[in-house]
Parts: C-alpha cells; sequence; structure tokens
C-alpha cells in the first residue's frame, strides 16, 4: 500500500531536548515536505526537498533541520525544541514537485497521518 | 509574500444543497493551485489540481475553478453530502513567468464544513 509514515505519531518532551521525527515513503517519490499546523494560523511549510541531498527552506524553517541521505526518508529534526514549536506536523510527499507535468497528469501530494508534538 | 484567503472560515448546511468555497491569493505569479480535504486527526488528501494555464477541473461532484488575474478559485460542491463535513484547505504553488516549478506551498487556513441530515 502505497503510504507516507511519520513516527512517533505523538510526543511530549522538554525544552532543549534534541527530537527526531522521522518520515518515510514507499513510492519512490522525489518530493518532499514538512509543515506545521497551528490554530489560526493553517499549514505552513517548514522545508522541502526536490531530491536526494537537495533541500530548500519554507517559510518557517527557524528552530528545525532536515536532512535527505536517501530518497524514501526525510526526517525533520529539531535540535534544541522550544514551546513555540509545540504544534502538529505534516510531511508529505509527491512523484515529482509540485507542479511538474507528468504524461499530462497532475501529481497529488500524499500527507502522512501527522504527529502532535508537545514542547513543556 | 504570498497570502491565501478562504472565505467562509466556517459553513453548515443541510444535505442537497449545492455551496461555494472560495480562495483568494496576493501574488498571481503561480505554478498552480490545490483544494485539499482534512478529516479530524488526519492528514491531507489532494481533491483537485489546476495548473496555471487552466480554468477548471472537475472530479465527481467537485467543481474548482481558478482566475489567475484576479487571484481567486473557487470550490463547488454540488449536492452535498454528510459525508461531505471536513476541513477545506487550498494551497498556491509559487511560481514564475518562465514556468519553473519552486516547492513552496502557502496554505489558506481553511473552511470547515459541516453537512448536516
Amino acid at each position: 500500500e502505497a503510504q507516507v509514515t511519520q513516527n512517533p505519531r505523538y510526543l511530549i518532551t522538554v525544552t532543549g531536548k534534541k527530537l527526531t521525527v522521522t518520515c518515510s515513503q514507499n513510492m519512490n517519490h522525489e518530493y518532499m515536505s514538512w509543515y506545521r499546523q497551528d490554530p489560526g494560523l493553517g499549514l505552513r511549510q517548514i522545508y522541502y526537498s526536490m531530491n536526494v541531498e537537495v533541500t530548500d527552506k519554507g517559510d518557517v524553517p527557524e528552530g528545525y533541520k532536515v536532512s535527505r541521505k536517501e530518497k524514501r526518508n526525510f526526517p525533520l529534526i529539531l535540535e534544541s525544541p522550544s514551546p513555540n514549536q509545540t504544534s502538529l506536523y505534516f510531511c508529505a510527499s509527491s512523484r515529482h514537485p509540485p507542479g511538474q507535468e507528468d504524461m499530462g497528469s497532475n501529481q497529488p501530494q500524499h500527507f502522512g497521518d501527522g504527529t502532535r508534538l508537545s514542547i513543556l | 509574500k504570498q497570502e491565501v484567503t478562504q472565505i467562509p472560515a466556517a459553513l453548515s448546511v443541510p444535505e442537497g444543497e449545492n455551496l461555494v468555497l472560495n480562495c483568494s491569493f496576493t501574488d498571481s505569479a503561480i505554478y498552480n493551485l490545490q483544494w485539499f480535504r482534512q478529516d479530524p486527526g488526519k492528514g491531507l488528501t489532494s481533491l483537485l489540481l489546476i495548473q496555471s494555464s487552466q480554468r477548471e477541473q472537475t472530479s465527481g461532484r467537485l467543481n474548482a475553478s481558478l482566475d489567475k488575474s484576479s487571484g481567486r478559485s473557487t470550490l463547488y460542491i454540488a449536492a452535498s453530502q454528510p459525508g461531505d463535513s471536513a476541513t477545506y484547505l487550498c494551497a498556491v504553488l509559487g511560481g514564475d513567468a518562465g514556468g519553473t516549478s519552486y516547492g513552496k506551498l502557502t496554505f489558506g487556513q481553511g473552511t470547515i464544513l459541516t453537512v448536516h441530515p
């Protein structure tokens, strides 16, 4: 089954304790992306990756790191988490970066089920 | 900086009604616009994607239109059903006149739709 898997689904931790949220897709997708969703602010893009070893900042990259050493995985790293990073996080992937044509068809993004982080 | 606004923020309708959700964006230099559905506790499901060169897309009871020059898109849902209850999000992909695809998506805050029997 084609899917995007995030782990953990829920995490409560404390300020300053490094954590990693993993994201894995089994569809051989080139494009992967991380978002955070906050009440009143909607979904905001943190980082995205066009392909292996190619990453770029989204709208709210501060306090986050990513890596893309292999195509299927795109971990989100919080080196020193702070309470303002308490949020719902989503990972997404698509075969090509959003908008690129592929045999004339649209490229939907596949989203994981989310990771709810609480940082005390 | 691109800003995306969705109106209304919430909508409650009886089953069977046709309804329209609105999305507006400030920078018309987009590559495409997507409509998503989000169910509580779940991720997003892509519903429709409209390339910047297109005017509309249809899928079943859903029809999305795009007027890039005025910075507007609408999602039309025909004959609404209780199963349509969800949050609907639109998102635009930044682009340029050359059509180069960038990876940065900007989302609206969503419209919470409730369809009651």
